[in-house]
């Protein structure tokens, strides 16, 4: 079957950088998105790799390998507004076909 | 800005009610997706239209059926509301070849049935 696997909870420091990682299962794979998603919030888009390697957006960088079915999201000078979940999608032949993983809690200590 | 919104942020409803969710967005997108949230298990696809009166089922139909016969509106309707049906559903929008995989939420409605 068709998943995406991130680990369920993540905690860091303030400042620190931490890594967010999703291994994947999926047939006609396209691309791997990344979603963020404050408590009481609406998930909001993050980025998408359709190529292998690095895309970076300020201090949120993701990356993918497609070799290895892998991706992962990296924040950098955690903040903590960053406490959120984040969700990785992937699949998507067609829209229909993207799927989500379960979700990611990222808890920044001061 | 791309802008969904959703009818309601909070329901409550008894079991065997009919319900609709409805969700409208502005940006002339022709993809609109409805999913549930439940906690542990992500995002999960009940229904998709990729336009005016087309629809696809997800991975989690059963319940469920859809409206679009509008562009901009994606309604949700669940027929006879059981207590499992309890969840945050979620609408979503996306143009329709954007290469971004990119999809715009509403709000949510969390929903209760009693």
């Amino acid at each position: 079957g068709q998943s995406l696997e991130q680990p369920s909870e993540v905690t860091a420091v303030e400042g620190a950088i931490v890594q967010i990682n999703c291994t994947y299962q999926t047939s006609g794979f396209y691309g791997l998105s990344w979603y963020q998603q404050h408590d009481g919030g609406a998930p909001t888009f993050l980025s998408y790799n359709a190529l292998d390697g690095l895309e970076e957006t300020g201090r949120f960088s993701s990356f993918l390998s497609r070799s290895d079915s892998y991706g992962y999201l990296l924040l950098q000078e955690l903040q903590m507004k960053d406490s959120a979940s984040y969700f990785c999608a992937g699949g998507g032949s067609s829209a229909s076909k993207i799927i989500f993983g379960s979700g990611t809690r990222l808890s920044i200590r001061p | 800005d791309v802008k969904v919104t959703q009818s309601s942020r909070y329901l409550v409803k008894r079991t065997g009610e009919k319900v609709f969710l409805e969700c409208v967005q502005d940006m002339d997108h022709e993809n609109m997706f409805w999913y549930r949230q439940d906690p542990g298990l992500g995002l999960r696809l009940i229904y998709f239209s990729y336009d005016v009166k087309m629809k696809e089922k997800g991975d989690i139909p059963e319940g469920y059926s859809v409206s679009r016969e509008k562009k901009e509106r994606f309604s949700l309707i669940l027929e006879s509301a059981s207590t499992n049906q309890t969840s945050m559903y979620l609408c979503a929008s996306s143009p329709w070849a954007s290469g971004r995989d990119e999809q715009y939420f509403g709000p949510g409605t969390r929903l209760t049935v009693t």
